[in-house]
């Protein structure tokens, strides 16, 4: 298992509510991303920290929002929740120091909105 | 079109079988590849990493990388009923940044 952790596993929202996911990165690691895993299909990226800033952005609308924290743990904030944001969100921590730098994966939180 | 093409699956093969997973890719940029192993309910886990073209063994799994074509596969030997998961394929221009995957495909290892 990767050091990884996220919270809370999973939960259930209303159209409209707002909703934020905790990730604790592996020790020693600086850069979180996170990722949104529809159900049948691949982790799709949608943002990164890097230092407490965002380090580039996929295709998710500003109402996908998120933070670092300085001991390098991570929030994803997602207002005005719509049903297709139902998904398992994955965040993974990597350290940024050389060519090699791989991402590991936390166990994810399933978020259900109806 | 997406950037990484996986088919879906699902792939079922008796135990000890060889299997081999495939995906093209059509992003020129990409220079990291990489194959995740994701069972049920759980986040991905990195099984093999691969940089630029060649190939990687690391014990029963085998990575290949052709540039040239686009094409990107994992090779399991002595597959075991263990093995059972979906497998994703990633790629990227920088290792630690956005990873582009696959949709995956389900394997099932029949005992």
């Amino acid at each position: 298992e990767t050091g990884v952790t996220q919270s809370p596993t999973h939960l259930i929202k209303t159209r409209g509510q707002q909703v934020t996911l905790r990730c604790s990165s592996q020790s020693g690691h600086n850069t979180v991303s996170w990722y949104q895993q529809a159900l049948g299909q691949g982790p799709q990226f949608i943002f990164q920290y890097y230092r407490e800033e965002e380090n580039g952005r996929g295709n998710f609308p500003p109402r996908f929002s998120g933070l670092q924290f300085p001991n390098y743990s991570s929030e994803l904030n997602v207002n005005a929740l719509e049903l297709d944001d139902s998904a398992l969100y994955l965040c993974a921590s990597s350290l940024i120091q050389g060519r090699e730098d791989t991402q590991y994966f936390g166990p994810g939180t399933r978020l259900t909105v109806l | 079109q997406k950037e990484v093409e996986q088919d879906p699956g699902p792939l079922s093969v008796p135990e000890g079988a060889i299997v081999s997973l495939n995906c093209t890719y059509s992003n020129s940029a990409f220079q990291y590849f990489m194959w995740y192993r994701q069972y049920s309910r759980k986040g991905p886990e990195l099984l093999m990493y691969t940089y630029s073209s060649g190939n990687k063994e690391d014990g029963r799994f085998t990575a290949q990388v052709d540039k040239s074509s686009k094409y990107i596969s994992l090779f399991i030997r002595d597959s075991q009923p263990s093995d059972s998961a979906t497998y994703l394929c990633a790629g990227s221009m920088d290792s630690s940044y956005k990873l582009i995957f696959g949709s995956g495909t389900r394997l099932l290892v029949r005992p």
